[in-house]
């Protein structure tokens, strides 16, 4: 079964700073996606970024971005010049590509706070 | 553009009582799914569907029940609620073709307490 980890339960970053979490994952198949969701106070689940196991070049939003190393099994999330609104709990899921396709695993989350 | 809707956002529940909780989504998902959220745990899979009169159990199926009657629409039911329920619960659709594959679209939960 496949497994989501994040080592991290909480991180501090200062404003305007860069901030890495980290987040690794034990799988057996070869095409898979990954994730990171972000969950301000408001409890949403907001979609940060989103990986595709076949494709080498890491994805990037805007301030956001991923160190994806296949081999290593590791994926995590790089936040550059952070800002007040980006403190939030922040969840790394893997998906299946085929079978139980739709169905995420998540890590236990890491907890997030910027300060001022 | 709704997305994923829930309700309700809050319910209170006696241990016995059962429930219903709402969910849709206005996206033509053919995948749907409801996880619940416990402090310290991620969110866990309790039951999905990959279309309409198709449902699969999760990680943590005991105590519910689902139903998929039509693409929009995804209740899922506590039969007899307990103490362990108490948590928060996501629905959650994506589609399962084309560029957003797999990228799932999360309702708003709802907090429900059982005393």
């Amino acid at each position: 079964a496949q497994t989501v980890t994040q080592s991290q339960p909480e991180m501090s970053v200062q404003e305007a700073e860069t901030v890495t979490l980290s987040c690794t994952y034990d799988t057996s198949e070869s095409d898979y996606y990954l994730f990171w969701y972000k969950q301000p106070p408001s409890r949403q689940m907001i979609l940060v970024i989103r990986q595709e196991a076949y494709k080498q070049q890491n994805a990037t939003e805007n301030r956001f971005s991923v160190n994806f190393q296949k081999a290593a099994k590791s994926f995590s999330l790089k936040i550059s010049d952070s800002q007040l609104g980006d403190a939030a709990m922040y969840f790394c899921a893997y998906g299946n590509y085929g079978g139980s396709q739709g169905n995420l695993i998540f890590g236990k989350g890491t907890k997030l706070s910027v300060k001022p | 553009n709704a997305g994923v809707t829930q309700t309700p956002k809050f319910q209170v529940l006696k241990t016995g009582q059962s429930m219903t909780l709402q969910c849709a989504q206005d996206m033509n998902h053919e995948y749907m799914s409801w996880y619940r959220q416990d402090p310290g745990m991620g969110l866990r899979l309790i039951h999905y569907s990959v279309g309409a009169g198709i449902t699969d159990q999760g990680e943590v199926p005991n105590g519910y029940n689902v139903s998929r009657s039509t693409t929009e629409d995804f209740p899922l039911r506590l039969l007899s609620a307990a103490p362990s329920q108490t948590s928060v619960y996501f629905c959650a659709s994506s589609s399962l073709s084309g560029g957003a594959r797999q990228t799932q679209y999360f309702g708003p939960g709802t907090r429900l307490l059982v005393l």
